[in-house]
């Protein structure tokens, strides 16, 4: 079955600390990987992707996310967080045969001042 | 500059009425999507369309439809709504191409049905 899990649903840091959000994948072809953010009371935005080459994607607002094909999975990064970042982020994965993605449930990062 | 755009914004229904979410897209996009979000359970598709008079079902479709009369707009009606149906409603569209490519969000529109 094809599905996406972000194993932590909260995650709280320290603004300047690094930070990590896990993406587990299981996807029947080779996937098109996305990370999208989403702030409070808004539509989500496209953080990064992948579709193929590097596997280390460097997107918006400093962040990262390296595509492990062995681990099925698609973790996000970014160095040293900013107070900014507090919102919701999705990972979802897609395919080239088709136009649908399928979400994970989303991990809500607080960020401490 | 291009948008995606979502109507009502917030919106409160009796169980039974029929309602109906309007999405008008300028990015003219072919692929057009409805999703709803609900705590626990990330987005989940309702109904997509890959162009004019294409509809197809997602994975929550039941209690809903869509009609695609032209490019920019996909509007999705609740029949006869059902408390259920509380949840936030996001319309996305994305480009054709080699596969799935980036989806562009409108904002959302709460739905509470009492």
């Amino acid at each position: 079955a094809q599905s996406v899990t972000q194993p932590d649903i909260h995650i709280t840091v320290s603004e300047g600390a690094s930070l990590e959000l896990r993406c587990n994948y299981s996807y029947g072809a080779t996937p098109y990987l996305f990370w999208y953010v989403q702030s409070p009371g808004q539509g989500l935005q496209l953080l990064l992707k992948y579709f193929s080459g590097d596997t280390l994607v460097q997107g918006i607002k400093g962040f990262e996310a390296e595509f492990k094909r062995s681990q099925s999975s698609f973790n996000l990064r970014k160095p040293s967080v900013h107070w900014s970042d507090a919102a919701e982020y999705f990972c979802a994965v897609g395919g080239s045969g088709t136009y649908k993605y399928i979400f994970g449930t989303g991990t809500r990062l607080k960020v401490l001042a | 500059d291009a948008e995606i755009t979502q109507s009502p914004r917030h919106k409160i229904t009796e169980t039974g009425r029929q309602v109906t979410l309007a999405c008008h897209q300028t990015w003219n996009h072919n692929n057009m999507f409805w999703y709803r979000q609900d705590l626990g359970h990330g987005l989940r598709l309702i109904h997509y369309s890959y162009g004019v008079h294409d509809t197809n079902k997602g994975e929550v479709s039941d209690g809903y439809s869509v009609s695609r009369s032209n490019t920019e707009d996909l509007p999705l009606t609740l029949e006869s709504a059902a408390s259920s149906q509380t949840s936030v409603y996001f319309c996305a569209s994305s480009e054709s191409g080699q596969g799935a490519g980036e989806l562009f969000f409108g904002e959302g529109s709460r739905l509470t049905v009492l």
